[in-house]
C-alpha cells in the first residue's frame, strides 16, 4: 500500500464548479499535512498547510481527519487558472515529505 | 532572485554513461533534496542534505550519489545510467525552521536509451 494515496483523476469541471479532492495516508504517526500544486511540466509549489481544525485560504478549504487518516481539499468557484495537479503531502517522522501521486484537475470554460 | 536552479534542463544518455546534475539555490537554505518524478508514482526522495558536507539516503538512493561541498550547491551523480533512471529530476531546498515548505527547481528531464 502506498503511504499517501490520491485519486489520480482527471477531474474535468466547468468554471464556477466546486470540486473536492481526497487523500488517505497509511502512517498514523505522520506529523503534518500539506497540499502542493503542480502546473503541467513545472515544479511543485506549496499551496497550503492542513490543520486539524480545518483551514481556509480564499476559495480553498483544507480538512484533516486524523482518526480516519484522511485529508481533503475543496476548491469553490473554480477558475481556469486552477487547472493543475494537486499533490497531497504528508510529513513523516524525521521530517521527510511523502508525496501522493497527485490528482489532475482540468477546469473548462 | 533566482531561487532554485537546475542544470541541465534536458539530457539524453546512453546506457552505461555517467552524468552529474547540478542544483544551486540562493536562499541560504540549510536543507536540500533530490527527487525523481515518474508517471503514477509521485515524487520520490533520492537523497537529501541537512547541511554543507552532509548527505543522507532517501527512499530510492540506488544508482545515485550526491555531494554537498558548498551550502548553495547539491550535486546528483549517475555513475552508470540505466533505462530505469529515465525520469524527471527535481531539486528542492528548504529552511530548517520551515522544512515542510520546499522550493523546487524547474526540473531536469533525463532519458536513458
Amino acid at each position: 500500500r502506498k503511504e499517501v494515496e490520491q485519486d489520480p483523476g482527471p477531474f474535468n469541471v466547468p468554471e464556477g464548479a466546486t470540486v473536492a479532492f481526497n487523500c488517505t495516508y497509511s502512517n498514523s504517526a505522520s506529523q503534518s499535512f500539506f497540499w502542493y500544486r503542480q502546473d503541467c511540466r513545472k515544479e511543485p509549489k506549496l499551496l497550503m498547510s492542513v490543520y486539524s481544525s480545518g483551514n481556509e485560504d480564499g476559495r480553498f478549504t483544507a480538512q484533516l481527519n486524523r482518526a480516519s487518516q484522511y485529508i481533503s481539499l475543496l476548491i469553490r468557484d473554480s477558475k481556469l487558472s486552477d487547472s493543475a495537479t494537486y499533490l497531497c503531502v504528508v510529513r513523516a517522522q524525521g521530517g521527510k515529505l511523502i508525496f501522493g501521486q497527485g490528482t489532475e484537475l482540468s477546469v473548462k470554460p | 532572485n533566482a531561487g532554485v536552479t537546475q542544470t541541465p534542463k534536458f539530457r539524453v544518455l546512453k546506457t552505461g554513461q555517467s552524468m552529474t546534475l547540478l542544483c544551486a539555490q540562493d536562499m541560504n537554505h540549510e536543507y536540500m533534496y533530490w527527487y525523481r518524478q515518474d508517471p503514477g508514482m509521485g515524487l520520490r526522495l533520492i537523497h537529501y542534505s541537512v547541511g554543507e558536507g552532509t548527505t543522507a539516503k532517501g527512499e530510492v538512493p540506488d544508482g545515485y550519489n550526491v555531494s554537498r561541498l558548498k551550502k548553495q550547491n547539491f550535486l546528483l551523480g549517475l555513475e552508470s545510467a540505466a533505462p530505469s533512471q529515465t525520469s524527471v529530476y527535481f531539486c528542492a531546498s528548504s529552511n530548517r525552521d520551515r522544512a515542510y515548505e520546499q522550493y523546487f527547481g524547474p526540473g531536469t528531464r533525463l532519458t536513458v536509451t
